[in-house]
């Protein structure tokens, strides 16, 4: 799998957007990019992938450069129950066994 | 709610002990998958199973086992343990046995060995 690439810690006011930006720039065609946040040593929790189109979900916005080596997620109104550790992960499609492989993600402070 | 159940939720224990942890995956997911996250590592990949079967293994000591069960429960039975297994240990599910179907993750057992 791809390695990614993300700050270590990142601060957001909250109700401002939050944009947590990764790099994997040595993706290949078949991976996806995922996003999880953990919680305070609760189970990751799952938010959005995509291949190289934009997606938007009721969670977030995951925006994907058009040459595929850069992400963006984006938490359009962060609240302080958005402070996690945020988790971009690249995982390869085989239509086979596909584990997620971990970094160590950028751990988000929403402050009031 | 993730709707992947895990038990139990804390379990303290001895060295040399061994102690089998559940996992109950979401409805309809066929994949489980077991993780370890301890403070100097990380969330690491253990072993994936597919609607019984194993299907992938990461870095799984010898001393740790898993089985999924007809009904598509899960155990991970960890045995002569020592300090360092002290952990939190995820399960996640998943629907397919690989494709982009994402994992969900339940909210772990914290396993202290003293």
């Amino acid at each position: 799998d791809a390695k990614t690439t993300q700050p270590t810690s990142m601060d957001c006011a909250e109700g401002r957007a939050a944009n947590l930006p990764c790099n994997h720039s040595t993706i290949s065609g078949n991976e996806y990019v995922y996003w999880y946040r953990q919680i305070h040593s609760q189970g990751p929790q799952y938010i959005i992938h995509g291949l190289k189109n934009n997606e938007t979900n009721e969670m977030a916005s995951l925006i994907i450069t058009e040459d595929r080596k850069s992400s963006t997620l984006i938490l359009p109104h962060a609240t302080l129950r958005d402070t996690a550790v945020y988790y971009c992960i690249v995982r390869l499609y085989t239509g086979t066994a596909s584990k997620l492989t971990f970094g160590t993600g950028t751990r988000l402070q929403v402050t009031l | 709610d993730s709707g992947v159940t895990q038990t139990p939720k804390h379990l303290i224990t001895a060295t040399g002990q061994r102690v089998t942890l559940r996992c109950s995956p979401r409805s309809g997911d066929l994949s489980v998958y077991w993780y370890q996250q301890s403070l100097d590592q990380g969330l690491q990949f253990l072993i994936q199973y597919y609607n019984g079967e194993e299907r992938a293994k990461g870095n799984i000591l010898e001393r740790f086992s898993a089985q999924q069960f007809p009904d598509l429960h899960s155990e991970l039975n960890l045995s002569s343990l020592e300090l360092g297994d002290s952990a939190l240990y995820f399960c996640a599910s998943s629907e397919l046995q690989g494709g982009i179907s994402p994992l969900h993750f339940g909210n772990g057992t914290r396993l202290t060995v003293t």
